[in-house]
């Protein structure tokens, strides 16, 4: 089983600053999804990135897929309070669609 | 549209208790998914089907049942609750296809075992 870690566990930023966390695993892997939970919600899905230094924008949050296809990183600008939330990095383990979750980093993004 | 829906949001269970979670999705999708997510543990996947009359295991499928008659339906069923059992459980869905498909979740279950 291939072990992903996100790092850090757990973000606290001001409004407007950036950040930047990480996803990354001893194994290659054919792609990379990363979810958004909010509160008392389930996880809902921001990208997915294939290509090994896939580079992918969504407004303010740019996500990269490391070149050898192992890691991956969500940096997000100017961050807003509707940033909070836990993200987390998962990846596909078969053609069944399971998915292998990181534990997920905490973002707080205070006024 | 209501996608992913589970009931109940909420229950508090003696050990010992059984209940049944339902997933229920308007999607037509054909592979569901019941996760649990615990602090620091991420999500990981109890049991999932892949279609209709189908069900497999997950990673941790040890005391927990499932059964999925109609499409549409998934059910997660806890025979003799444990505290260990205490957990936030997901059910999700997706469409039959590869590698990159995206899951819809419901808003989650919340169980507590006294």
């Amino acid at each position: 089983t291939q072990l992903l870690e996100q790092s850090p566990q757990f973000l606290s930023i001001q409004e407007g600053e950036n950040l930047t966390v990480y996803c990354n695993s001893s194994s290659v892997f054919s792609s990379l999804q990363w979810y958004r939970q909010e509160p008392g919600e389930g996880p809902v899905l921001l990208v997915t990135v294939v290509t090994g230094g896939e580079v992918k924008k969504l407004k303010r949050l740019t996500f990269q897929f490391g070149d050898a296809r192992k890691d991956s990183s969500l940096h997000i600008t100017a961050a807003q309070t509707g940033d909070t939330g836990l993200y987390l990095c998962a990846i596909k383990t078969d053609s069944w669609g399971k998915l292998q979750f990181g534990a997920g980093t905490q973002v707080v993004v205070t006024p | 549209n209501a996608g992913v829906t589970q009931t109940p949001k909420f229950r508090v269970l003696k050990t010992g208790q059984s209940m049944t979670l339902l997933c229920a999705q308007d999607m037509n999708h054909e592979y569901m998914y019941w996760y649990r997510q615990d602090p620091g543990m991420g999500l990981r996947l109890i049991h999932y089907s892949v279609g209709e009359g189908t069900t497999a295991k997950g990673e941790v499928p040890d005391g927990y049942n499932v059964s999925r008659l109609k499409k549409q339906n998934f059910l997660l069923g806890l025979e003799s609750a444990a505290p260990s059992q205490t957990s936030v459980y997901f059910c999700a869905s997706s469409y039959r296809q590869g590698l990159t498909g995206e899951l819809f979740f419901g808003e989650g279950s919340r169980l507590t075992v006294l």
